[in-house]
């Protein structure tokens, strides 16, 4: 079956630590994005990409990194950076950009130690 | 820049009755998505609306759509307490951009 596979659901991080989220695809979307989650609040766009190889600033991007080097794959870097990082974040997948909605991953909470 | 409002964002209701969620936004966009969440867990896409005057239904929940005053509502008849559950709306702009959520407590 279709879908998107977020790793791992659960990750903790040391202060001055860089973590990766991975996130993969096989729905054959050419869009996918990252969102971050804090608790009781809505949904906030970190990073989205429509093509291999590119890649935009959402509304909070200052402190993570992505990369889109395969069209299936778009890993989340969070770095040493990024203050607050505490959240759960969630990456989703459409055929293009913004079009018929989008597939969500399962996400990953991330926890700072 | 774009403005996804929802209302409200907590509703606590007794089972078997009606009630309504809006989601009022600030540009033309002709697209807007609903999704449910359960807590901890990811979103569910449960209704997408492509146009104006776009209606749709599954089980007791309806989602309408107006684009002229930029609204859009999800309708909920004869609660049960499955649907408890933080539901979003979501517009198309340049991207998506998603509402704060209503938090939804059906009681028994």
């Amino acid at each position: 079956d279709g879908g998107i596979t977020q790793s791992p659901k659960y990750l903790f991080r040391k202060e001055g630590q860089n973590v990766t989220l991975s996130c993969e695809q096989n729905l054959n979307h050419d869009a996918m994005y990252w969102y971050r989650q804090d608790p009781g609040q809505g949904l906030r766009l970190i990073y989205y990409s429509q093509i291999v190889n590119d890649f935009q600033k959402g509304d909070i991007a200052e402190g993570y990194s992505v990369s889109r080097e395969k069209k299936e794959s778009f890993p989340l870097t969070v770095t040493s950076a990024q203050k607050n990082p505490t959240a759960f974040y969630l990456c989703a997948s459409s055929i293009a950009l913004g079009e018929r909605g989008y597939t969500f991953g399962s996400g990953t909470r991330l926890t700072v130690v | 820049e774009l403005k996804v409002e929802q209302n409200p964002l907590f509703l606590s209701m007794q089972e078997g009755k009606n009630y309504t969620i809006y989601c009022n936004y600030s540009t033309t966009s002709d697209r807007l998505y609903w999704y449910r969440q359960d807590p901890g867990k990811s979103l569910e896409s449960l209704f997408v609306l492509l146009s104006n005057g776009a209606v749709k239904q599954e089980g007791r929940l309806m989602a309408s759509l107006d684009t002229k005053a930029r609204l859009s509502t999800l309708h909920i008849t004869a609660a049960v307490h499955d649907l408890s559950a933080t539901y979003f709306c979501a517009v198309v702009d340049d991207k998506i951009i998603f509402g704060k959520g209503t938090r939804l407590h059906i009681l028994p």
